[in-house]
């Protein structure tokens, strides 16, 4: 059974930089891309970016270039995304994604990120 | 890809049939990367269609979908209570992928 598990949630101060972490587990890490996608209170949902954890390579939304970057550790089948030089609009619930063709199944519960002063 | 969502909310009694909208700015060439999701309050998202028609392991036949092109419908045939939900659709035809902005079921 496919398991992804992301940090607590977190408190940050504008400017800061915040790290959420996505554990995977129940099927083999390196064979699926994982996706970032975050959802600011009572808003839709915004992609922003994949990671192919077998490689490292990345594709990022025009949005968060420059902001973002997504990592792994593949002896811990964890995927990280972090976001720098936050902001109020940065508040947002942020979810790992793994990638299937056949639609995306499988989610982790979610972390939220509060930016505030 | 832009995709639009409509209505926005539709409030509906259980039983009734409900018949959600989704449309593409441009075609998704693939109907194969067309899927939608459910959403409940304080839950992640979860898929209930992919590839435009085909539900997800464990999703109640009375959800279905159809379209091709830029038109694409999710259909719920007979409201259940828990329905009540934001639905999204999504592309991931073309990179990046993107969701429409939901349409919110709520049941009388």
């Amino acid at each position: 059974q496919v398991h992804l598990v992301q940090s607590g949630a977190e408190v940050k101060k504008p400017g800061a930089s915040v790290k959420v972490s996505c554990k995977a587990s129940g099927y083999t890490f390196i064979n699926y891309y994982i996706h970032w996608v975050r959802q600011a209170p009572g808003q839709g949902l915004e992609w922003m970016g994949w990671i192919d954890p077998s490689r490292g390579v990345t594709d990022y939304a025009q949005t968060f270039q420059g902001r973002v970057t997504m990592t792994r550790d593949t002896s811990t089948s964890t995927a990280y995304m972090e976001l720098s030089r936050l902001t109020s609009d940065d508040t947002a619930v942020y979810y790992c994604v793994r990638d299937e063709s056949a639609g995306w199944e499988d989610w982790g519960q979610g972390t939220l990120v509060t930016v505030s002063s | 890809i832009v995709l639009t969502q409509s209505p926005g909310t539709l409030s509906l009694s259980p039983g009734e049939r409900a018949t959600l909208s989704c449309r593409a700015s441009q075609s998704v060439s693939s109907s194969y990367y067309l899927a939608w999701y459910q959403q409940k309050p304080g839950q992640a998202p979860r898929l209930l269609i992919y590839a435009a028609s085909s539900r997800a392991t464990g999703i109640p036949d009375r959800f279905s979908g159809s379209g091709s092109g830029t038109d694409f419908t999710l259909t719920i045939s007979r409201l259940e209570p828990e329905d009540s939900a934001v639905y999204y659709c999504q592309q991931y035809d073309r990179s990046p992928p993107t969701f429409g902005g939901g349409t919110k079921v709520e049941i009388k």
